[in-house]
């Protein structure tokens, strides 16, 4: 079965601080791994995925199969950063379906 | 607009009665998937429909079912509902012939059950 887990279900920083939103999954395979964010009163949207290996917003994200983690990280948050943060994998069952994590709500403080 | 539409936005029900929430695609894309989202929890995948046909299920039960139509719109319907279907359902579209393609969400439906 595929999982993926979020322990923090709040972080809370000041602007400029570094930010580090956790994502542990459990998969037998090589998944796909996704970072989707919801601003307040916004759809849920993709932020980044890990087979582009590109900075969206300043986030990255590396994979890392060995602990099996997938951890979005910022060296300087923003106010505009506030949103609810979900990890989400995508395995390769014949249909391509999103597992997510119970989100993170990121709270960036003046 | 060409992104993903959902209808209603926001809908109020009794427990035992029937519900359908609709979901017009994205242009270009033929695969949509419905997702169950509980106050407090990440989204739940309930099914997904490619070519008019169900193409994978999560675990939800049988009172839930959909439809896709030839145009790639879909419907989600709730038979019997609970009060434990309460939930944000989302609606979500991509393309299956893309290789790692992207899926983008609606807005959502709200549904209350009361």
């Amino acid at each position: 079965a595929q999982r993926v887990t979020q322990p923090e279900k709040l972080l809370s920083v000041f602007k400029g601080a570094p930010v580090e939103l956790k994502c542990n999954y459990s998969y037998s395979g090589s998944p796909e791994l996704f970072w989707y964010v919801q601003y307040s009163r916004q759809r849920l949207q993709l932020l980044l995925r890990h087979i582009s290996r590109e900075s969206i917003k300043g986030f990255t994200a590396d994979l890392n199969k060995g602990e099996t983690s997938f951890h979005l990280k910022k060296p300087f948050a923003q106010e505009e950063d506030s949103a609810m943060y979900y990890c989400a994998l995508r395995g390769h069952s014949g249909y391509s379906t999103l597992t997510f994590g119970k989100g993170t709500m990121l709270l960036v403080s003046p | 607009e060409t992104g993903v539409t959902q209808s209603p936005t926001h809908l109020i029900k009794t427990r035992g009665q029937q519900v359908t929430l609709r979901c017009s695609s994205q242009s270009g894309h033929n695969t949509v998937s419905w997702y169950q989202q509980a106050l407090g929890q990440g989204p739940q995948f309930i099914f997904q429909y490619y070519r008019e046909e169900e193409n994978g299920r999560g675990n939800f039960p049988p009172r839930f079912s959909g439809l896709q139509f030839p145009n790639y719109s879909s419907e989600l319907n709730v038979n019997a509902l609970e009060l434990d279907d309460s939930a944000l359902y989302l609606c979500a579209s991509s393309s299956i012939q893309i290789m790692n393609t992207e899926a983008f969400f609606g807005q959502g439906t709200r549904l209350t059950v009361v």
